[in-house]
């Protein structure tokens, strides 16, 4: 399968800090690529989908002015969390479509944000 | 209702033993369905991919898709312990993001 590259894999940072999350396609270009959010033994939550050169759509509750997302090219996203608090502490993991008639998608490694 | 239901588990079996994962929905508009394996701490690693109905199979694993009854199943023959892992069935509709159950814990003793 297509490789997706998350970076760093974990990340601890200070309260009031942002922090960015890098999410790449390695072997393929990603028309779409899609940010979850996985609590311990829960499914992984979609904060927002993004399209090479468009604003990212966030889904319901998800704060966009909080969570940045960037989708310059057609390899990587970025995703960033502006002033971390605590409850940010999460497991954030990205996947990446090729086209939109693609249906499967791989995930990245996942990144592990620790706010103290 | 959410649109994927799944056992969460978890299912602990005995080394060699033939392991059954399954997940109901109720949204007739999917059309592909997915199952991967998520690892402590990794992210889901996509181990079997359908398209509509039918059977798939590769190596060990067999996914089954019945739409009329909206039940998708995962068939693990000859289970190892390198399977324990939490298993997460996706599925969607083309231009959709996915749609998760909350993953089965499963649990392979020697």
């Amino acid at each position: 399968g297509a490789v997706v590259s998350q970076h760093p894999s974990w990340v601890i940072c200070k309260s009031g800090t942002s922090v960015k999350i890098e999410c790449r396609s390695l072997d393929f270009q990603a028309t779409t690529m899609f940010w979850y959010r996985q609590f311990p033994k829960q499914s992984l939550m979609l904060m927002a989908t993004s399209n090479e050169g468009s604003k990212a759509t966030y889904e319901q509750g998800v704060e966009k002015d909080k969570f940045l997302i960037n989708h310059a090219s057609l390899t990587l996203s970025t995703l960033t969390v502006t002033s971390a608090h605590p409850e940010d502490s999460s497991f954030y993991i990205c996947s990446a479509r090729e086209s939109p008639n693609r249906n499967q998608a791989f995930f990245g490694q996942g990144t592990r944000l620790t706010v103290v | 209702q959410k649109e994927v239901e799944q056992d969460p588990g978890p299912l602990s079996v005995p080394e060699g033993a033939i392991v059954s994962l399954n997940c109901t929905y109720s949204n007739s508009a999917f059309q592909y369905f997915m199952w991967y394996r998520q690892y402590s701490r990794k992210g889901p690693e996509l181990l079997m991919y359908t398209y509509s109905s039918g059977n798939k199979e590769d190596g060990r694993f067999t996914a089954q898709v019945d739409k009329s009854s909206k039940y998708i199943s995962l068939f693990i023959r000859d289970s190892q312990p390198s399977d324990s892992a939490t298993y997460l069935c996706a599925m969607g509709h083309s231009g959709y993001a996915l749609n998760f159950g909350k993953g089965t814990s499963l649990l392979v003793t020697p």
